[in-house]
């Protein structure tokens, strides 16, 4: 049972056009919600993040939105670049068992010149 | 990048052998997180730890067991490997319960021939 979907396995954006990857989860009891980017042969890395309490963060150029009611999230980032171009993971813990982040299946963006 | 040490980076091992795979940390986290990632199903979690001998189970625990002797080590060993665990597998760690992101390390590819 996934419980964080990330539906489009691929996206192409031009350079400074807008870049937008969603995120549904399914599990109500999720309170906060990550954004990983990882390139190839790399770790993941931490990106940007949102409390439960809050729709909306932004961080420079990456701006994460969230709909409690529809269980949805979604990475803006504005404008695009070359060096985004990575695989980018939804992530979500839940309050209890010691925060257990589950992943998304992830989205590979290119950003092309 | 936190201080975070993968060992090995590569491996290539045969089926039925045992392998085990180190991560090591400098920040004093008191939690540790094992992850596997394959195509088409992101990154699932194998087992956590959240203190010296203190672990437990994700959702794709079978073949697999942990150790944690120090703050800094977290051991994952596969008993006899199988072609089924070929994959690559991430250390995170985390600092504290509140709502704060896993740091991750930069990986070990595991082949299973």
């Amino acid at each position: 049972d996934q419980q964080v979907k990330q539906n489009s396995p691929s996206l192409s954006v031009q350079e400074g056009r807008i870049s937008i990857l969603n995120c549904d989860y399914t599990n109500s009891m999720f309170d906060y919600f990550l954004w990983y980017k990882k390139y190839p042969a790399e770790g993941p890395t931490f990106l940007i993040s949102i409390s439960s309490i809050k729709d909306k963060n932004e961080d420079g150029r990456f701006t994460v939105f969230l709909n409690k009611s529809a269980k949805h999230l979604s990475l803006h980032i504005v404008p695009s670049q070359p060096g985004d171009s990575a695989v980018y993971f939804c992530a979500a813990s839940d309050p209890g068992g010691y925060q257990k982040v589950t992943f998304g299946t992830g989205t590979k963006l290119q950003v092309i010149p | 990048d936190a201080g975070i040490t993968q060992s090995p980076r590569h491996k290539v091992t045969e089926t039925g052998t045992p392998v085990t795979l180190r991560c090591h940390q400098t920040e004093n986290h008191r939690y540790m997180y094992w992850y596997r990632q394959d195509p088409g199903h992101g990154l699932r979690l194998i087992h956590y730890s959240y203190g010296v001998k203190d672990t437990d189970k994700g959702e794709v625990s079978d073949g697999y067991s942990v150790s944690r002797s120090k703050t800094e080590d977290f051991l994952l060993t596969l008993e006899s490997a199988t072609s089924s665990q070929t994959s690559v597998y991430f250390c995170a760690i985390k600092d504290s319960l509140g709502n704060s992101p896993l740091h991750f390390g930069n990986g070990t590819r595991l082949t299973v021939t």
